[in-house]
């Protein structure tokens, strides 16, 4: 199994349309979760950083965390046609030893917004 | 401040030959880390550095991989006698370490690495 799995999509919606990006994974170790917006032949963004159950919310980003059930979630209001790219979740566990420290991502959800 | 800066954009190399690529961090970033990124996946950790030292390195580095970060600023990437599943994207990213809970890693555009 992995530590992370992502839907790959892709994802393609309409203008204005509310978005939804999820992942899950497997290891209650990992406490630190991010968001990272990816554009084509360009590096991760970092969109989103959280470390706690609940929502936060950037403009018109939100991301949700249920330690629970192992889910985390990537709501967009409002979306435009500049929001296509490819969103990676990332996660990292909580560990102050060295050697555990790296993040860990998703496969990538490619996401495309239809004017 | 200009970001992560990575050197160069794009190679081609033949099978067999040596590679380096180049990541300049953000200046006073004291993490930096290496992760390779294949079309329709995720980034891959491979190694990262805290000012000078190698802290930890994955299995998914061979030893036809080498890392290294003279002085604690830029990095180079080496890798020796490239085999074809080396195609990929090098990414390099740097972050501000001062406590686990506020680390933010930035990337760079990467390297796409092309081995005919």
């Amino acid at each position: 199994q992995k530590e992370v799995e992502q839907d790959p999509g892709p994802l393609s919606v309409p203008e204005g349309a509310i978005v939804s990006l999820n992942c899950t994974y497997s290891n209650s170790a990992f406490q630190y979760f991010m968001w990272y917006r990816q554009y084509s032949r360009k590096g991760p963004e970092l969109l989103m950083y959280t470390y706690s159950s609940g929502n936060k919310e950037d403009g018109r980003f939100t991301a949700q965390v249920d330690k629970s059930s192992k889910y985390i979630s990537l709501f967009i209001r409002d979306s435009q046609p500049s929001d296509s790219a490819t969103y990676l979740c990332a996660i990292r566990p909580t560990n102050y030893n060295f050697g555990n420290e790296k993040l860990t991502f998703g496969t990538g959800t490619r996401l495309t917004i239809i004017p | 401040d200009t970001g992560v800066s990575q050197d160069p954009r794009h190679k081609i190399t033949k099978r067999g030959q040596n590679v380096t690529f180049r990541c300049d961090p953000i200046s006073e970033h004291n993490r930096l880390y290496w992760y390779r990124q294949t079309l329709g996946q995720g980034p891959e950790f491979l190694t990262y550095f805290q000012n000078e030292a190698q802290l930890e390195k994955s299995r998914l580095l061979s030893d036809r991989f080498s890392a290294e970060r003279p002085k604690g600023s830029f990095s180079t990437l080496e890798i020796q006698r490239t085999e074809q599943g080396d195609s990929a994207m090098y990414l390099c990213a740097s972050s501000e370490y001062l406590a686990q809970a506020n680390e933010k890693l930035f990337f760079g555009s990467g390297t796409q690495l092309s081995v005919l």
